[in-house]
């Protein structure tokens, strides 16, 4: 069975703590993804990889950065955490050069910043 | 740019009642339409999906066609039921690759 982990389901930092929120998939993916989700807005990408060591900015990249040491495990870091980074955030992967590129999702980080 | 619009939730339904959540898009070219489900405290799950235009996408009794003549995938289920309850997100896959989402409908059913 296809699986998406992420290493916490909640979350509780102070404002300017650094942040590192881990994903794994097991399934082999090429390409990881960091979303987050927030209430009215949707999914919006944040970061995406396509290979180890390589790093694309989406379309929310402020604030955060990444890290993709191992093709199995994809990082999120929040340099300096604000209140306004409070959120669901969604981890998931994906095989490159399919037809449709279907993403597996996993079940989520909700971090609170106080 | 691209983009998805869905109806806007919260849908409240009774068990048995019929669904519709409107999807329209826009986007350059012929994208990949995906409909996503997320349960209460899960992730996202993959619902359905279409790839090309009058194709239907259907799974566990929800139905989807790709309509290029109207940008639409609007989703629809005959008869629903209580564990249906969760976040509904529409979503398409652009020309470059990218994921687009909609904002969401969440979709309440009762007994």
């Amino acid at each position: 069975d296809v699986k998406v982990t992420q290493s916490s389901r909640y979350l509780v930092k102070r404002t300017g703590e650094k942040v590192f929120l881990e994903c794994v998939q097991d399934m082999d993916h090429e390409n990881m993804f960091w979303y987050r989700q927030d209430p009215g807005l949707g999914l919006r990408l944040i970061y995406f990889s396509y290979d180890v060591k390589m790093k694309e900015k989406g379309d929310i990249p402020e604030g955060y950065s990444v890290s993709r040491e191992k093709k199995e495990r994809f990082s999120l870091i929040l340099e300096s955490a604000s209140t306004n980074q409070t959120s669901m955030y969604l981890c998931a992967s994906s095989f490159s050069g399919t037809v449709y590129n279907e993403q597996f999702f996993g079940p989520g980080t909700r971090l609170t910043v106080l | 740019g691209d983009s998805v619009t869905q109806m806007e939730g919260p849908v409240t339904l009774s068990e048995e009642a019929f669904l519709t959540i409107n999807c329209t898009y826009t986007a350059t070219g012929y994208p990949s339409l995906f409909w996503y489900v997320q349960y209460p405290g899960e992730g996202l799950q993959l619902l359905l999906k279409a790839t090309k235009a009058d194709d239907k996408g259907s799974n566990k009794g929800f139905e989807a066609t790709y309509r290029k003549e109207t940008t639409s995938f609007h989703l629809e289920k005959g008869s629903v039921q209580v564990s249906d309850s969760a976040v509904y997100f529409c979503a398409l896959l652009n020309q470059g690759g990218k994921l687009i989402f909609g904002q969401g409908t969440e979709l309440s059913v009762k007994p």
